[in-house]
């Protein structure tokens, strides 16, 4: 069974749209991440969700919006999607919110490309 | 503030022999860190961490790390290379305190390639 699931792994659209990548963990975790690397492999923290509630939010266009229905799954809706948006995208959870420097598990990315 | 430093961008070692891929990491509070490795197309995948207590710390596949507090070094190491250990690793520190709790702030990753 995969631990933290992304779909699609692959996203390719148009810029201007509007878009979606969803993620479920089946670890029983409480937290949840969004990170984001870029075309250097450089991977930063964008949201963070403790229980459907919001605890990280980097500094990221609010074009970027977070969705937890439940704490098994946090969804990443992107507006009017712009060529710099282009990266891959992972999600990922944790049992807690690092209190214990638990270690983080993480999805397969999915890989968006904005044309 | 909470940062890491991975000075080499790629790591070059013939199989069989021992290889080394250096981090260091600067903190505000206790230093939980970890190694992740990415192979191609694939997500990352944890490897070891340290949290507390022996500064040699045991992973997956074989890799082991070396915590140094007066160094502020956490080196990854294996004694005897594979052609498959072939990926991306990163080193990441993870905050305990305030604004930094729970996030990971990953260095800029090292490229290892062991040639057979």
């Amino acid at each position: 069974d995969t631990a933290v699931s992304q779909t699609p792994k692959y996203l390719v659209t148009q810029m201007g749209n509007d878009k979606s990548i969803k993620c479920e963990q089946n670890l029983g975790h409480d937290t949840m991440y969004w990170y984001k690397q870029d075309s250097k492999k450089f991977l930063k923290i964008m949201f963070s969700y403790n229980n459907k509630e919001l605890i990280i939010n980097e500094t990221v266009p609010n074009r970027f919006s977070p969705k937890s229905p439940d704490k098994a799954h946090l969804n990443l809706h992107i507006n009017s999607l712009e060529l710099g948006d282009s990266a891959v995208y992972f999600c990922a959870s944790s049992p807690d919110r690092g209190f214990s420097g638990t270690e983080a598990f993480f999805g397969q990315g999915t890989r968006l490309t904005v044309v | 503030a909470q940062s890491v430093a991975q000075p080499e961008d790629q790591v070059n070692v013939a199989e069989g022999n021992p290889l080394t891929v250096k981090c260091t990491y600067s903190v505000s509070g206790n230093p939980y860190l970890f190694w992740y490795v990415q192979y191609p197309n694939r997500g990352l995948q944890f490897l070891l961490k340290y949290i507390t207590g022996d500064n040699l710390v045991k992973g997956s596949y074989g890799f082991e790390a070396e915590f140094n507090k007066s160094q502020t070094s956490f080196h990854l190491k294996k004694p005897s290379a594979l052609v498959s250990d072939s990926a991306l690793y990163f080193c990441a520190v993870r905050g305990d305190r305030g604004s930094t709790l729970g996030r990971l702030y990953f260095g800029r990753g090292t490229q290892l390639t062991v040639w057979p």
